[in-house]
């Protein structure tokens, strides 16, 4: 079964410093492999997303995130953060099994505060 | 457009009560889902459903029961509630389940006391 892993809990960021967030997957096949984002008290909102082609993907509010199949990763990055970034960030992984679709995978979010 | 919207969004239960949770989507979606969010747990996959009258079981159908009558509604029942189902639940459709952006519900948060 495919798994997802975000190794950090929480991240404190000054305000206007880059930003990463990791996401390490585990699945097969080439997955499809998703950021959402979660400000408190909300549903979640996609930020972006990978299927195949470009491995640099480009999402909303300034978001990035890198596909690295050899590390089994899907890190995200803001070069700059603003205070409206801080919220619950997951990583979701997706996969078809053979027999129609098994839905995402979900890891356990990390929290991201912004120091001013 | 709504989108996706979800009713109650907050719910009180005793153990063994039963309570159905409204979720109904105005896209034309064919893919539903229902996620359940714990504390350090991220969203976990109860039950989805690939189109009117077909659902399935996803990681933690345990102790709920969904139908599928219409394109637009998935209900999501409790029978029994019981503490270890207090949570926030999130209903979410899609064009696709694995593969297609999931657009998500506010979200109903339940106490089971």
């Amino acid at each position: 079964a495919q798994s997802v892993t975000q190794p950090d809990i929480h991240i404190t960021v000054s305000e206007g410093a880059s930003l990463e967030l990791r996401c390490n997957y585990s699945y097969g096949a080439t997955p499809y492999l998703f950021w959402y984002v979660q400000s408190p008290g909300q549903g979640l909102q996609l930020l972006l997303k990978y299927f195949s082609g470009d491995t640099l993907v480009q999402g909303i509010k300034g978001f990035e995130a890198e596909f690295k199949r050899s590390q089994s990763s899907f890190n995200l990055r803001k070069p700059s953060v603003h205070w409206s970034d801080a919220a619950e960030y997951f990583c979701a992984v997706g996969r078809l099994s053979g027999g129609g679709a098994d839905g995402l995978t979900f890891g356990k979010g990390t929290h991201l505060i912004i120091q001013p | 457009n709504a989108g996706v919207t979800q009713t109650p969004k907050f719910q009180v239960l005793k153990t063994g009560q039963s309570m159905t949770l409204q979720c109904a989507q105005d896209m034309n979606h064919e893919y539903m889902s229902w996620y359940r969010q714990d504390p350090g747990m991220g969203l976990r996959l109860i039950h989805y459903s690939v189109g009117a009258g077909i659902t399935d079981q996803g990681e933690v159908p345990n102790g709920y029961n969904v139908s599928r009558s219409t394109t637009e509604d998935f209900p999501l029942r409790l029978l029994s509630a019981a503490p270890s189902q207090t949570s926030v639940y999130f209903c979410a459709s899609s064009y696709g389940l694995a593969e297609e952006t999931q657009y998500f519900g506010p979200g109903t948060r339940l106490l089971v006391l």
